[in-house]
């Protein structure tokens, strides 16, 4: 079955950096559109970037791009978040999924960012 | 940019009864593009319906998802405990190169 599990959350400090993992496994990740989509405490979705296959294509939202940095390792299954200069607004459950025509299939259970001094 | 306004904010029923969530666009979008999810308390979203009317896998036939250009329904034909849940509409902007989602509507017990 599809799994997709996170890692690499805590707490930093503002201006910090922090990078986060997703491992994939139950399906061929290289043929798959990967994404990260983020969910503030008590707030709603929010997309935060996705990467193509090869990694040909990249985009981000507008309010991320330059702080933020998507990448993937197909030979390891392993989808990517560098996130630079923190701000307390990027505190929020930092989702991996998987992207298939235009929707998200499946989602890892989250990784918690906490921005906070 | 596309925006999703969902309505109600909040929907308070009872199990056995009908749900009729709401999604609309601030312009016309590509029905194809179109999704719902339900995110339970304390779990990851869950994908119900694509393509604006498509049951995901695994989605029982209670949900349905219908609707085209700026308006778009998901509807539960009968509630059961288990559908009580945060619901949210998602759409992929062709031409930005990327997601928006609603802010949510609320669907709890009464």
């Amino acid at each position: 079955q599809v799994q997709l599990v996170e890692s690499g959350g805590g707490l930093v400090k503002p201006g910090g950096s922090l990078r986060l993992s997703c491992t994939a496994s139950g399906f061929t990740f290289s043929n798959y559109y990967m994404a990260w989509i983020r969910q503030a405490p008590g707030k709603g979705l929010e997309w935060i970037s996705y990467i193509s296959t090869s990694s040909t294509y990249t985009n981000f939202a507008g309010s991320l791009k330059g702080r933020f940095t998507i990448s993937r390792d197909d030979a390891k299954s392993s989808l990517y978040l560098q996130m630079n200069s923190l701000r307390a607004e990027d505190t929020a459950v930092y989702y991996c999924v998987r992207e298939n025509v235009a929707t998200f299939d499946y989602w890892g259970r989250g990784t918690l960012v906490t921005v906070s001094s | 940019e596309i925006v999703l306004t969902q309505s109600p904010g909040t929907l308070s029923l009872s199990p056995g009864e009908k749900a009729t969530l709401s999604c609309r666009a601030s312009q016309s979008v590509t029905t194809s593009s179109l999704a719902w999810y339900h995110q339970k308390p304390g779990q990851a979203p869950r994908l119900l319906i694509s393509g604006a009317s498509s049951r995901a896998t695994g989605i029982p036939d209670r949900f349905s998802g219908s609707g085209s250009g700026t308006d778009f329904i998901l509807t539960i034909s009968r509630l059961e405990p288990e559908d009580f849940a945060v619901y949210y509409c998602q759409y992929y902007d062709n031409s930005l190169l990327g997601y928006t989602f609603g802010q949510g509507t609320k669907l709890e017990i009464k």
